[in-house]
């Protein structure tokens, strides 16, 4: 059983341009959750997609946007590359309905650095 | 707002115990969780407590306090492979599963 699957893993941007990370989740899984890490810090929440909406959003600029399909993968769309986005973005996907425990399943992300 | 304060580094030797304390401040709260990442690697879920009390999973148990908003992560019989970052975390109370506040993180070096 394939665990949360995030791809590229490692990728070089410069200032100004666009990057599209992509993300597919645990087997059975519906929902996916974005993050970013950047480095000696906890994850920070982005945005939630569950049946191809966003759900929810956390305190990120519209320049951060995201897009799920109907196989419940999802893409992380960043426009405009600050430095500042350089980090380690992470994909999150969790049972249907979530589980008691609130566990989330992690990829191991995708290591944006913006030049 | 809500924040969760912890440790930022801790070093101990293999086969002690060690502790590791995380405070939270949160409007709303549905229980703390402790996620365990090593370097370069995705986190892992490693334990959650709604309810006061300590939760034992093998060689680690966590506990909780609601009532003084404060939890540990306890790693006993330390081994090698425990060097890694340790993350409380607690949803969001504006949010759904899946929308979690991490602390920082605590650094657990382990020494021979």
């Amino acid at each position: 059983d394939a665990g949360v699957t995030q791809s590229p893993t490692h990728l070089i941007k410069t200032r100004g341009q666009q990057v599209t990370l992509r993300c597919s989740p645990k087997s059975g899984h519906d929902t996916v959750s974005w993050y970013q890490q950047a480095l000696g810090q906890g994850p920070q929440f982005i945005f939630q997609y569950y049946e191809e909406e966003e759900r929810q959003r956390g305190n990120f600029p519209d320049r951060f946007s995201g897009h799920q399909f109907p196989n419940y993968s999802s893409e992380l769309n960043v426009n405009a590359l600050l430095l500042g986005d350089s980090a380690l973005y992470l994909c999150a996907s969790s049972l249907p309905g979530g589980s008691s425990a609130g566990e989330l399943f992690f990829g191991e992300g995708s290591r944006l650095t913006v030049l | 707002g809500q924040s969760l304060e912890q440790p930022s580094e801790v070093t101990a030797v293999e086969g002690a115990i060690v502790q590791i304390n995380c405070t939270y401040q949160t409007s709303g709260f549905y229980g703390l969780s402790w996620y365990q990442q090593h370097d370069g690697g995705a986190p892992t879920f490693l334990s959650y407590n709604a309810l006061d009390g300590l939760e034992e999973t093998g060689r680690f148990s966590s506990f909780l306090s609601r009532s003084d908003s404060y939890g540990y992560l306890l790693l006993q019989e330390l081994q090698m492979k425990d060097s890694a970052s340790y993350f409380c975390a607690v949803r969001d109370p504006q949010g759904s599963q899946g929308n979690l506040i991490f602390g920082k993180g605590t650094k657990l070096s382990v020494k021979p």
